[in-house]
């Protein structure tokens, strides 16, 4: 079974730019969770999609949004960039579907450099 | 804000040894308890997650928990250098699976 994509791997913007990443998930998977990992800050919370709606949200201004299509892919979106969005941006699926709790599964990340 | 700490390292260890790693939580209402390794430049891979008091064992990894505590460790038996790896606590937080909070990692360095 393949695992988590995320495209593009790398990124480089400028300030005041915005920028689009794309994450998908496991095959029968229907949760995707977004992270942003930073050297001071560790992994983060972004955001958590299940069937193309938000259903857990972290605490990241609202230049950072997202969105998942029907067939479970996701996008994240982070307007108006500044110097300290650069980071590993990281997406994690699940199936999603609520019981016990599952095993998130993470992609290679996306390295996106701020100029 | 609901925190997960980790002992800050780095940690060394001779190989052949136990590693242990440790993790405290804030929130009493979390319920499940990870443990990712990522090596450098690579994401975050499950070695073990333990939802009861107690331990858990796993080849050589063994998870203890204690919720009264807010505690959670990972030791590793006969450490070997490709164990040399940043080690990340993860914790379900806002009453949700879906949504984990990471401790910031412990790096790990196993000596030959």
């Amino acid at each position: 079974k393949a695992g988590v994509t995320q495209t593009p791997r790398y990124l480089i913007k400028t300030r005041g730019q915005q920028v689009t990443l794309s994450c998908s998930p496991i095959s029968g998977h229907r949760s995707v969770s977004w992270y942003q990992q930073t050297p001071g800050q560790g992994l983060q919370f972004l955001f958590e999609y299940f069937s193309e709606t938000q259903r857990n949200k972290g605490n990241f201004p609202g230049r950072f949004s997202g969105r998942q299509f029907s067939n479970s892919r996701s996008e994240m979106n982070v307007s108006t960039l500044e110097l300290g969005d650069s980071a590993l941006y990281l997406c994690a699926s699940t199936r999603g579907a609520g019981g016990p709790p599952e095993t998130q599964y993470f992609g290679p990340g996306t390295r996106l450099l701020v100029l | 804000q609901k925190e997960v700490e980790q002992n800050s390292g780095p940690l060394s260890v001779p190989e052949g040894a136990i590693a242990s790693l440790n993790c405290t939580y804030s929130d009493r209402g979390s319920q499940s308890f990870f443990w990712y390794r990522q090596y450098s430049g690579k994401s975050p891979e499950l070695i073990m997650f333990i939802y009861s008091n107690g331990d858990k064992e796993d080849g050589r990894f063994t998870a203890q928990l204690n919720k009264a505590s807010q505690y959670v460790s990972l030791l590793i038996r006969d450490s070997q250098p490709s164990d040399s790896a940043t080690y990340l606590c993860a914790v379900n937080s806002g009453g949700s699976n879906y949504k984990l909070t990471f401790g910031k990692g412990t790096l790990l360095t196993v000596n030959p």
